[in-house]
């Protein structure tokens, strides 16, 4: 059975912190990883990994793809309030049309 | 531009009763899903469609119906409710397997 795990589950930290969420995943057919930021509502994209060892980065955000370890990080340095959110995890399968398997999410929580 | 639209936001439904929640995108994209997210277990594939009168079950199909007879709507049917079934719903759509998916802003369900 296809699965993605996210750790941790759930983080505080204090503004201006860098934290680290990690992604692995066990799934067949994989196609492409992709993250998500999730506030109150919709889950917002934020990076598609395709490639190995390619960090993709934007702002304050960075991840970065392991194809052999079958894991993902993403980074946010100099943490603010309004990172605070779930951050899901989500992967792509070959064959199934765009269509994820998603982890349960870290929540990241940010004190002034 | 609207991007992917779900109507209604809430809804509550005695035990036994259908409904259909509404998906609607203006974006002309071939790929659409239904996800349901419960608390701990992040979102969980429901049924998809790769193009107009195409659709597919995916992870926890039981319970619920779809059809794709245009490529801007996807709804999805409850055919009789059950307390199993509360839950918020997201629709999502994509252009293409190598791109992000748009999310809907939405429907929390609750059957009593």
């Amino acid at each position: 059975e296809d699965k993605v795990v996210q750790s941790p589950l759930s983080l505080v930290v204090h503004e201006g912190d860098t934290v680290t969420l990690n992604c692995s995943y066990e799934v067949t057919n994989f196609r492409s990883l992709l993250w998500y930021k999730q506030e109150k509502k919709a889950p917002t994209f934020l990076f598609m990994l395709t490639s190995s060892g390619i960090e993709k980065k934007s702002g304050r955000l960075s991840s970065i793809l392991d194809k052999k370890e079958l894991f993902s990080i993403l980074n946010i340095t100099a943490t603010q309030t309004g990172d605070s959110a779930v951050y899901l995890c989500a992967v792509v399968r070959r064959g199934y049309g765009q269509n994820f398997v998603f982890g349960p999410g870290t929540r990241l929580s940010v004190l002034p | 531009n609207a991007g992917v639209t779900q109507t209604p936001k809430f809804q509550v439904l005695k035990t036994g009763q259908s409904m259909t929640l509404q998906c609607a995108q203006d974006m002309n994209h071939e790929y659409m899903s239904w996800y349901r997210q419960d608390p701990g277990m992040g979102l969980r594939l429901i049924h998809y469609s790769v193009g107009a009168g195409i659709t597919d079950q995916g992870e926890v199909p039981n319970g619920y119906n779809v059809s794709r007879s245009t490529t801007e709507d996807f709804p999805l049917r409850l055919l009789s409710a059950a307390p199993s079934q509360t839950s918020v719903y997201f629709c999502a759509s994509s252009s293409s397997v190598n791109t992000e998916a748009f999310f809907g802003q939405g429907t929390r369900l609750t059957v009593v």
